[in-house]
């Protein structure tokens, strides 16, 4: 079965720096895709990034990059220059292998982030 | 081009209720999702369909039924509402087993009272 862990309920930044939101998963399948997502106040899942577990580099979009470390099972999110809009909970999620039928989400418990001005 | 339409957007049931909320694609999609968010345990699958005409159990079915009669909709139907049902419910979908792009609707938010 896969497991999706996130570990950081909450987390507080100060607008400009940094950031990193782990997140952990468990399958067996060598063949498997993550993802990470943002959902504001307003109630949206935005897609932000996806890696795919045979991609040799680490996926990037903008300001997001995925810190993928297939060994130790991690595909944490980092967020550079954080903006005040920024401030959202993020999810990370899974999907089996392409052969497995309806490739399901599973998805993470999410952390809420919170950009201080 | 609408993308993954929920209705409604809002609804408040007494406990007994039924009600069905109602998911609709026009990007021609062959596998569609209900999930339910709860505070602090994420997303969690309910039942999916990979193609009309089916569906499937997820990982929490317990007190939904769905149908997939035709290609473009996928309804969730509550037949005797509960309190615990109380959630926000999200819809999604994917065109083919081949494509890693999942396209999520804007969700429902139940009430059970």
């Amino acid at each position: 079965a896969q497991k999706i862990t996130q570990t950081q309920p909450g987390m507080f930044v100060q607008e400009k720096e940094a950031v990193t939101l782990d997140c952990t998963y468990d399958t067996s399948d060598q063949s498997y895709g993550l993802f990470w997502y943002k959902q504001p106040s307003s109630g949206e899942m935005i897609f932000l990034i996806y890696q795919g577990s045979y991609d040799e580099q680490n996926a990037t979009e903008g300001r997001y990059s995925l810190n993928f470390q297939k060994a130790r099972k991690s595909a944490n999110l980092v967020i550079s220059a954080s903006q005040l809009g920024d401030s959202a909970m993020y999810f990370c999620a899974m999907r089996g292998p392409f052969r497995q039928g309806a490739q399901k989400l599973v998805f993470g418990q999410g952390t809420r982030l919170t950009i201080n001005p | 081009n609408a993308g993954v339409t929920q209705t409604p957007k809002f609804r408040v049931l007494k406990t007994g209720q039924s009600m069905t909320l109602l998911c609709a694609q026009d990007m021609n999609h062959e596998y569609m999702y209900w999930y339910r968010q709860d505070p602090g345990m994420g997303l969690r699958l309910i039942h999916y369909s990979v193609g009309e005409g089916t569906t499937a159990k997820g990982e929490v079915p317990d007190g939904y039924n769905v149908s997939r009669l035709k290609k473009q909709n996928f309804l969730l139907g509550l037949e005797s509402a509960a309190p615990s049902q109380t959630s926000v419910y999200f819809c999604a979908s994917r065109k083919d087993s081949l494509s890693y792009g999942y396209t999520f609707g804007s969700g429902t938010r139940l009430t059970v009272v």
